[in-house]
């Protein structure tokens, strides 16, 4: 399997851009996290879905951010108007619920900039 | 909210060297991990350990639930297990709460 994979790796865009963030997850895996990394406040959890579902939204700092999942194989993070302070390096994962397996896989990030 | 806490913020150790890794949560958990941030970003996950004890090569975890800690142990150390180690925990579901991390730097 080739892991979470998330893409852009790096994006800088304008300030009051659109800004879209794409994550594959793991095939059969079905739950699937974005986090938000920034020096300042650490790995916060934004969202997260199940079975393609979003469970909790309680992390979404704005309603300039939204996610979907429109299928099992894969989620959107939308930033719209972007602003500096949304700067950081953003992560998905995803993870099996059955016991003994939680252990969460990450992808490798997409490190935005807002000029 | 459950609050996350590890020490030390930060640790140095010579090539060789064994150390221990503590993560203390302030609730009950039914979800807890560990994870290496290895010096390019990439998050790793070492063990998934609400309770017990796991040993994966020179790494082992143990997690005592009931008195609400775990620790990371590290033998042998080398210049490769350098990055940030971070304890994660959840009470309900799969909603996982990151602590601030172990930052550890291993010299050769």
């Amino acid at each position: 399997d080739a892991g979470v994979i998330q893409s852009p790796r790096h994006e800088v865009t304008e300030m009051g851009q659109e800004v879209t963030l794409r994550c594959k997850p793991i095939s059969g895996h079905d739950y699937l996290f974005w986090y938000r990394q920034t020096m300042m406040r650490g790995l916060e959890l934004l969202i997260y879905f199940n079975n393609n579902v979003p469970i909790d939204d309680s992390g979404m700092p704005e309603d300039r951010f939204s996610a979907k999942m429109p299928n099992a194989s894969f989620s959107t993070l939308k930033i719209q108007p972007s602003e500096p302070r949304d700067s950081a390096v953003y992560f998905c994962a995803s993870s099996l619920s059955s016991a003994g397996v939680g252990g969460y896989t990450f992808g490798s990030g997409t490190r935005l900039t807002v000029v | 909210g459950i609050q996350v806490e590890q020490s030390p913020p930060d640790l140095i150790l010579q090539e060789g060297a064994n150390s221990t890794l503590r993560c203390n949560f302030s609730d009950s958990v039914n979800n807890l991990q560990w994870f290496h941030q290895n010096p390019w970003g990439q998050l790793i996950n070492l063990f998934y350990i609400p309770s017990g004890t796991k040993q994966n090569g020179r790494l082992s975890a143990t997690t005592v639930a009931t008195e609400r800690y775990s620790l990371l142990y590290i033998s042998s150390s080398q210049t490769t297990d350098s990055g940030v180690y971070f304890c994660a925990v959840g009470t309900g579901g799969f909603k996982t709460i990151f602590g601030a991390g172990t930052r550890l730097f291993v010299k050769a």
